[in-house]
């Protein structure tokens, strides 16, 4: 089956900085690609839709100064946690999505930021 | 947008057993039908895609039905094993918004 690669897994980073997340995917273009944000036995929320050589859109009350998404190629978008805080300590996830008819997920990003 | 409601929100079950759970939806416009579980601290896997015209899709002991008339679809689990402990999710519009699905634990 199609594989979507996250990376990092876990990261840990110091409040203030910034933090990058890959993501993938393996073995499809994917013109489309979503992002995610799940905290502690609640639902994924999405974040942001990603599209190729456009900018991201963004669902509401996501800040997106705060989050910066770039999907350079096909195959690759990545999100940027900018002056990341302690509350934005989650789990991130994204997804590619292959001919409009299903998506793949990747590994998911757990971020702590202390 | 779409909205999925699904039921039961969390649900106990001894290992060995089957069980069903329950996606109401109405989405515009509809794209495919989808079951996801998710287990912790991971991202989600699909376990079924049905088209419009489907009714029934099985993958392994995992098998999904399809209601188009009443937007309704159900997953049906046979023979629950431990590791089937997780979140589950139906989708039902070309953006994967995801509720609150349904927790499902199995204990031995």
């Amino acid at each position: 089956g199609a594989v979507v690669s996250q990376h990092p897994s876990r990261v840990i980073c110091k409040s203030g900085t910034s933090v990058k997340i890959e993501c993938r995917s393996l073995d499809f273009q994917a013109t489309t690609m979503f992002w995610y944000r799940q905290f502690p036995k609640q639902s994924l929320m999405l974040m942001a839709t990603s599209n190729e050589g456009s900018k991201a859109t963004y669902e509401q009350g996501v800040e997106k100064d705060k989050f910066l998404i770039n999907h350079a190629s096909l195959t690759l978008s990545t999100l940027t946690v900018t002056s990341a805080h302690p509350e934005d300590s989650s789990f991130y996830i994204c997804s590619a999505d292959r001919m409009n008819t299903e998506a793949f997920f990747g590994q998911g990003t757990r971020l702590t930021v202390v | 947008k779409n909205q999925v409601e699904q039921s039961p929100q969390s649900l106990i079950i001894l290992e060995g057993k089957n069980c069903t759970l329950q996606c109401n939806y109405t989405v515009s416009p509809f794209s495919n039908l989808r079951w996801y579980k998710q287990d912790t601290g991971r991202g989600p896997v699909s376990l079924t895609i049905m088209t419009f015209s489907e009714n029934t899709k099985s993958n392994g002991r995992y098998t999904a039905t399809l209601d188009a008339d009443t937007k309704q679809s159900s997953l049906h689990i046979t023979a629950s094993q431990l590791s089937d402990s997780a979140s589950y999710s139906c989708q039902g519009s070309y953006i994967p918004t995801f509720g609150r699905g349904t927790s499902l634990i199995v204990h031995p």
